[in-house]
């Protein structure tokens, strides 16, 4: 069945650094959407790629998905002790409407 | 409040009961998800459903598990003969075809 890997599991960061998770699908996607979970809370959406090759930032994150339609990463420029939380990638796969996540990565701002 | 709503927000359980929970959606969404989530874990797919219509169930979910949803309306998800590692936050969604999912605060189930 679908799977959707992401890397790292963790990252520890120095407030200021930049940031980026990976995300891998076993088969090939409709479209992809990221999520933050703050811990203690549920997930959240933060944006959804469609078309293969797209890039979409908002402010200081930048979303790519891959030309091939399997991958795709969140790159944080500069991080801030609020952007701690767990990052998922979920995806969409052919006409089904079942979306599978990514086991997450947990971002660690150190001050 | 238009958001998803679950209840209970927390259950405590004797292993071997029967527990049920509830999950209303955003009124206008047709599609409605269960997931299951565990400490440092992603969610994982349990069952959805478009409209009234369980269209898919994770084959790792056992016969215990049902779900359902009539009338498109508000789902319940229940687990029969609970055991200990059913221990863990579940999770309900909802959206409109192929757009952003929004989630419940979830339910936290411990099994005694």
């Amino acid at each position: 069945g679908q799977q959707v890997m992401q890397i790292p599991q963790y990252q520890h960061v120095q407030e200021g650094e930049d940031f980026t998770t990976y995300c891998n699908s076993s088969t090939t996607l409709s479209n992809i959407q990221w999520y933050k979970q703050r811990p203690g809370g549920h997930p959240v959406f933060l944006i959804q790629l469609v078309k293969s090759g797209e890039v979409k930032k908002q402010k200081r994150l930048t979303f790519q998905f891959g030309e091939a339609k399997k991958n795709s990463s969140l790159h944080i420029t500069a991080t801030q002790t609020t952007d701690v939380g767990t990052y998922f990638c979920a995806g969409n796969s052919g006409n089904t409407g079942k979306l599978i996540f990514g086991q997450g990565t947990t971002l660690q701002v150190k001050p | 409040d238009t958001g998803v709503s679950q209840d209970p927000r927390h259950k405590i359980t004797k292993r071997g009961q029967n527990v049920t929970f509830r999950c209303d959606p955003i009124s206008e969404h047709n599609r409605l998800y269960w997931y299951r989530q565990t400490l440092g874990q992603g969610p994982e797919f349990l069952t959805y459903f478009q409209n009234e219509a369980q269209l898919e169930k994770s084959r790792l979910l056992s016969d215990r598990f049902s779900a359902e949803r009539p009338k498109g309306s508000f789902s319940t998800l229940e687990i029969q003969r609970t055991e200990q590692g059913d221990s863990a936050m579940y999770l309900c969604a909802s959206r409109e075809t192929y757009t952003e999912a929004f989630f419940g605060q979830g339910t936290r189930l411990t099994v005694v």
